[in-house]
């Protein structure tokens, strides 16, 4: 199946600072997102985004579908950014019945 | 707007035992799923339902049964509890025929089987 690797597993910024966040995935998908799950749990869809690129507030993400990778930069990142990362693939056209998950990137914000 | 509604949001259990847990959305989607999460291993689905009347097993489905209530309702249940069962389960929704519909997650159930 798909393989999707997240980097780095693990980052700490200081408040204020910008990150990277990146995805690898080994084959053509038709679906990307970008979850955010905070310390209480919760996942939140934070960008759909199979190609090209979005913006939304601090937060934007590029995927380069060619080179199978998608970027999430955090700018001016805020103690509420703090949490898990999620990268999910699929490659078929609607559904998520085969999606894979990546790891995710646990990131801690300190003040 | 709701979304995905999940409950319980904490439940223990004995080995042996058996429970459902509840899903509704609100967002006339068509298709929904249930995940359950455990450290270090991601998001891994247990099984789907693409549209009202269809179930299909995902990749991790022993153990567990659903039920396509309607097209709002989607539960799990579990017949017999083990303790590799503890996890956190999640429920999902999207709309089946937009293809650029994102998944939208419930908030989680806790499940602890001792």
């Amino acid at each position: 199946g798909i393989q999707v690797e997240q980097s780095p597993p693990d980052l700490i910024l200081q408040e204020g600072a910008n990150s990277t966040l990146r995805c690898n995935f080994s084959d053509s998908v038709n679906n990307l997102q970008w979850f955010h799950q905070n310390p209480w749990g919760q996942l939140i869809n934070l960008f759909y985004i199979p190609s090209g690129t979005k913006q939304n507030g601090r937060l934007s993400a590029t995927t380069v579908a060619t080179e199978r990778y998608s970027l999430l930069y955090i700018s001016s990142s805020q103690t509420t950014d703090s949490g898990v990362y999620f990268c999910a693939v699929e490659r078929s056209r609607g559904g998520y019945q085969k999606v894979t998950f990546g790891t995710g990137t646990k990131l801690q914000v300190i003040p | 707007n709701a979304g995905v509604t999940q409950t319980p949001k904490f439940q223990v259990l004995k080995t042996g035992q058996s429970m459902t847990l509840q899903c509704a959305q609100d967002m006339n989607h068509n298709s929904m799923y249930w995940y359950r999460q455990d450290p270090g291993m991601g998001l891994r689905l247990i099984y789907y339902s693409a549209s009202e009347g269809t179930t299909d097993k995902g990749e991790v489905p022993n153990g567990y049964n659903v039920s396509r209530l309607n097209k709002r309702e989607f539960s799990l249940r579990l017949e017999s509890a083990a303790p590799s069962q503890t996890s956190v389960y999640f429920c999902a929704s999207s709309d089946y025929r937009d293809f650029d519909s994102p998944l939208h997650f419930g908030n989680g159930t806790r499940l602890t089987v001792t």
